[in-house]
């Protein structure tokens, strides 16, 4: 059991670029979160999964998109990557039965020039 | 939305001395209550976690508290050891809701550090 898998680990983008990060979580678990952290600060929700098929912005969505690809993987999009954008992404996944735990990947260490 | 206060920022203890960590919260409706380690460049790590219909729920040396009425509620952490030197993350949710998942409301952390 892998748990949370997340890729990249680690990824530098200049201003403008895009790029996806990857998220698949093997626990059968129904929903998915993408949270970011900033340095010093709580986690905050960027989007969420409740089930496969549906998506729902978080606290702070703007400048990114998601996709449920399937009950396993949940990926976040940046389409035009800004500076304020530098920040630690965490993809996390509960199983709805389990009343809420959630487990996180590994993170996605992520500067943008 | 739900809002949650997170106190102290930074706490600093003498190895075998307790630790307490407050948080309050917002929404009457939260359910669930889990506290999360994180230690430097790693992800959080679900600690303990407790429900709105329980008051106390310890596990070896922590333990959580939970007050409904004044929506608030502590992480414990007796006998401190070095290695509990991490930040500690509270959170809030309401847990069990099928069309909307459970959203998870974090506190901004507490830094705490273990003196030997």
């Amino acid at each position: 059991n892998a748990g949370v898998t997340q890729t990249p680990k680690f990824q530098v983008l200049k201003t403008g670029q895009s790029m996806t990060l990857q998220c698949a979580q093997d626990m059968n678990h129904n929903s998915m979160y993408w949270y970011r952290q900033d340095p010093g600060m709580g986690l905050r929700l960027i989007y969420y999964s409740a089930s496969e098929g549906t998506t729902d912005k978080g606290e702070v969505p703007n400048g990114y998109n998601v996709s449920r690809l399937n009950k396993r993987e949940f990926s976040l999009r940046l389409e035009s990557a800004a500076p304020s954008q530098t920040s630690v992404y965490f993809c996390a996944s509960t199983r709805i039965r389990a009343g809420g735990k959630q487990f996180f990947g590994p993170g996605t260490r992520l500067t943008v020039l | 939305g739900e809002n949650v206060e997170q106190h102290p920022s930074t706490l600093s203890v003498q190895e075998g001395d307790s630790a307490v960590i407050k948080c309050t919260y917002s929404d009457s409706a939260s359910n669930y209550f889990p506290w999360y380690k994180q230690e430097l460049g790693k992800r959080p790590q679900l600690i303990i976690d407790i429900r709105s219909n329980v008051g106390e729920k310890k596990d070896q040396r922590i333990a959580v508290t939970l007050n409904k009425t004044a929506k608030h509620f502590s992480l414990h952490i007796t006998e401190t050891q070095p290695e509990d030197s991490a930040v500690y993350f509270c959170a809030a949710s309401v847990a069990g809701r099928e069309t909307s998942g459970s959203r998870l409301t974090f506190g901004e952390g507490t830094q705490l550090t273990v003196n030997p």
